[in-house]
């Protein structure tokens, strides 16, 4: 069965940097993309950007060009989302989720804490 | 525009139906999929493309769409699908995806 499982919680500080991670299983990791959304306490879901596990191509949301870098790494089947320089309203769950062309996203991992506090 | 905007809250007596909407100029070009959120859980695909159900999810569900709307529609409401909805598409250009604002479905 298709898992994609996250890294734990993080806590760090202002103008600090967090790397969140998603290890694939069940399915041909490189057949699919990987799209990173995310959810501040009680709001909605925010698409970030997606990888390609393929080729690695990426495609990020306009807000956070400059600040988020995703990548994979095939042998472990793996994807990585950094977002650098934060700042509290990055503090969020953040979600991996398997994309596909047809059917979009479809499997979600589980969520990664992530909070931004001094 | 990149938004899709969906009402706030709706609520439904259980057993009856209800239609959540989504709007959206991109919509027009692109398909929504739908997913339900329940508290505390990660988001579930319900409904994808034209109207097509993953496996697992129950047939009162189904998606439909007309000029910049698509709609997702549950036959028979049960207890158990109280949550919030996202619908998600991509932009104009294709290129992003975006999400819509989410609906809190109740049922009575």
């Amino acid at each position: 069965q298709v898992q994609l499982v996250q890294s734990g919680a993080e806590v760090k500080k202002p103008g600090a940097s967090v790397k969140v991670s998603c290890k694939a299983s069940g399915y041909t990791f490189t057949s699919y993309g990987i799209s990173w959304v995310r959810q501040a306490p009680g709001q909605g879901l925010e698409w970030m950007g997606w990888i390609s596990a393929y080729n690695g191509n990426t495609n990020y949301a306009q807000k956070l060009q400059g600040r988020v870098t995703m990548t994979t790494d095939t042998s472990t089947s793996t994807a990585y989302m950094e977002l650098r320089s934060l700042r509290s309203d990055d503090t969020a769950v953040y979600y991996c989720a398997r994309d596909a062309t047809v059917t979009g996203i479809d499997y979600w991992g589980q969520g990664t804490l992530v909070t931004v506090s001094s | 525009s990149s938004e899709l905007t969906q009402d706030p809250a709706v609520s439904v007596a259980l057993g009856q139906t209800v239609r959540i909407t989504c709007q959206g100029d991109s919509l027009r070009s692109y398909y929504a999929s739908w997913y339900q959120q329940k508290p505390g859980q990660a988001p579930v695909l319900v409904i994808y493309g034209k109207n097509n159900r993953p496996s697992g999810i129950p047939d009162r569900f189904s998606g439909s769409s007309s000029g910049n709307t698509a709609s997702l529609t549950i036959t028979g409401a049960q207890a158990e699908d109280e949550a919030d909805y996202y619908c998600n598409s991509r932009d104009s250009s294709g290129n992003h995806r975006v999400f819509g604002t989410g609906t809190k479905v109740t049922v009575l």
